[in-house]
């Protein structure tokens, strides 16, 4: 079967730097996303990977091993707004998107 | 403000009851979804349509029954539903159905009594 895994919860200090996995198990590959959603609010795009390597955006970057089915989200700067879930989506040879379950990220002062 | 607006935004209902939920997007986009999340659960594809006309249904119970009438415009008719169907049920929208980007809506939280 097909499946995404990523920690359940993680917690950071305001400031530091967290990076949060996420390993896949897919019927082939055509891209990884990142979504991020705060509680009671609409889950919104953060990154997409599709070639193996890091792409930055701000504060936040992504990076994709897909030989390594292997993934992670990299915030830096932990700001008080970044409290959320982060959910990572692979989307698989039939252009099905797969979702984890989710990383509820704790930030604290 | 992501350009997908669901009402209602919670919804209590019995098990006897029907209701509806409602999706509107502003984006010109061709395809919509519908989306089931439960708590520490991965989202759960429910329905999808382009241009009107649904192009998957994931083995969803009966109860559940979606309407497009437009392209702009998805509605989830529920009726006589059972307890574990309570969830957060999110509509979302792309440019297609072999989707880059999707677009969500805050979604309608749903009690089942």
């Amino acid at each position: 079967g097909q499946n995404i895994d990523q920690p359940t919860e993680m917690t950071a200090t305001e400031g530091a730097i967290v990076q949060i996995n996420c390993t896949y198990q897919t019927s082939g590959f055509n891209g990884l996303f990142w979504y991020q959603q705060h509680a009671g609010e609409a889950p919104t795009f953060l990154s997409y990977n599709v070639l193996d390597g890091l792409e930055e955006k701000g504060r936040f970057s992504s990076f994709l091993s897909r030989s390594k089915g292997y993934s992670y989200l990299l915030l830096k700067e932990l700001q008080m707004k970044d409290s959320a879930s982060y959910l990572c989506a692979v989307r698989d040879s039939n252009y099905q998107l797969i979702w984890g379950a989710g990383t509820k990220l704790i930030i604290k002062p | 403000e992501t350009g997908v607006t669901q009402t209602p935004r919670h919804l209590v209902m019995g098990m006897t009851n029907k209701k509806s939920l409602k999706c509107e997007q502003h984006l010109g986009h061709n395809a919509m979804y519908w989306y089931k999340q439960s708590a520490k659960k991965p989202l759960e594809l429910m329905f999808v349509y382009s241009l009107e006309e649904r192009v998957e249904n994931n083995s969803v119970p009966s109860r559940f029954s979606p309407e497009c009438p437009n392209s702009s415009h998805l509605f989830l008719h529920l009726h006589t539903l059972q307890p574990e169907d309570s969830a957060l049920y999110l509509c979302a929208s792309s440019q297609d159905t072999e989707p880059g980007e999707l677009f969500f809506g805050e979604g309608s939280r749903l009690t089942v009594l």
